[in-house]
């Protein structure tokens, strides 16, 4: 089945430091690859997707490439905030018509961000 | 702005004290999910509704239920609340499955006393 694997956490940087979260996921056809972002308390928000290969999502100075040749979607930013430490999820859902299929999230990455 | 709501916030109940979960969505979306999310782990689907199709997952307990009267609500009743079932639970909606992106409401945070 499908499956997402994240890099384990917390990854602990200063602010302004460059940031990777590596994502590798195992899936059949063309999933659509998804990068959610949780700050303490709250629900999931989409932070950014791809929807095919080589597609670059990015949002918030947050991007991510969706690699079909190395099966990953890495979340990357130049200079982290302190307002960007929260949980970092990288999930999956099934491409186009490959009907309904859930979405599958990795375990997460916590970011701490220090002053 | 169209939006996820998810009502109360936090709820507080007694073990084995039925609860109910509410969820409104103004997306007009066909499919609302409920998660379950303990601490440091990834939400866990327990069901959806696609329109008014209702799937389960198969590892769900039979403890939880969940009702959608019409497009714009969805709730989670949990018939007998253990300590196990402490949690944040979130609702969430898509368009469609599959593919679509998920839009996730702020969630409840479910006490157990």
């Amino acid at each position: 089945g499908n499956s997402v694997t994240q890099m384990e956490g917390p990854v602990t940087l200063s602010e302004e430091a460059f940031l990777t979260i590596n994502c590798t996921y195992t899936a059949t056809g063309y999933p659509s690859l998804f990068w959610y972002v949780q700050y303490p308390g709250e629900g999931l928000q989409l932070l950014l997707k791809a929807t095919k290969a080589d597609d670059k999502g990015s949002n918030k100075g947050f991007e991510a490439t969706y690699r079909k040749e190395t099966t990953s979607f890495h979340l990357e930013k130049g200079s982290v905030q302190v307002s960007d430490s929260a949980v970092y999820f990288c999930a999956l859902s099934g491409g186009p018509n490959t009907g309904f299929q859930k979405l599958v999230f990795g375990t997460g990455t916590r970011l701490l961000v220090s002053p | 702005d169209a939006m996820v709501i998810q009502n109360p916030r936090y709820q507080v109940t007694q073990f084995g004290k039925p609860v109910t979960l509410s969820c409104s969505q103004t997306l007009n979306h066909n499919v609302m999910y409920w998660y379950q999310q303990k601490s440091s782990q990834a939400p866990k689907l327990l069901f959806h509704y696609y329109d008014k199709d209702f799937n389960n997952e198969a590892d769900t307990p039979d403890n939880f239920q969940s009702r959608r009267p019409n497009t714009s609500f969805c709730f989670l009743d949990i018939r007998s609340p253990g300590l196990g079932d402490a949690a944040m639970y979130l609702c969430a909606t898509s368009s469609r499955g599959g593919m679509e992106t998920q839009y996730f409401g702020p969630g409840t945070r479910l006490l157990v006393l």
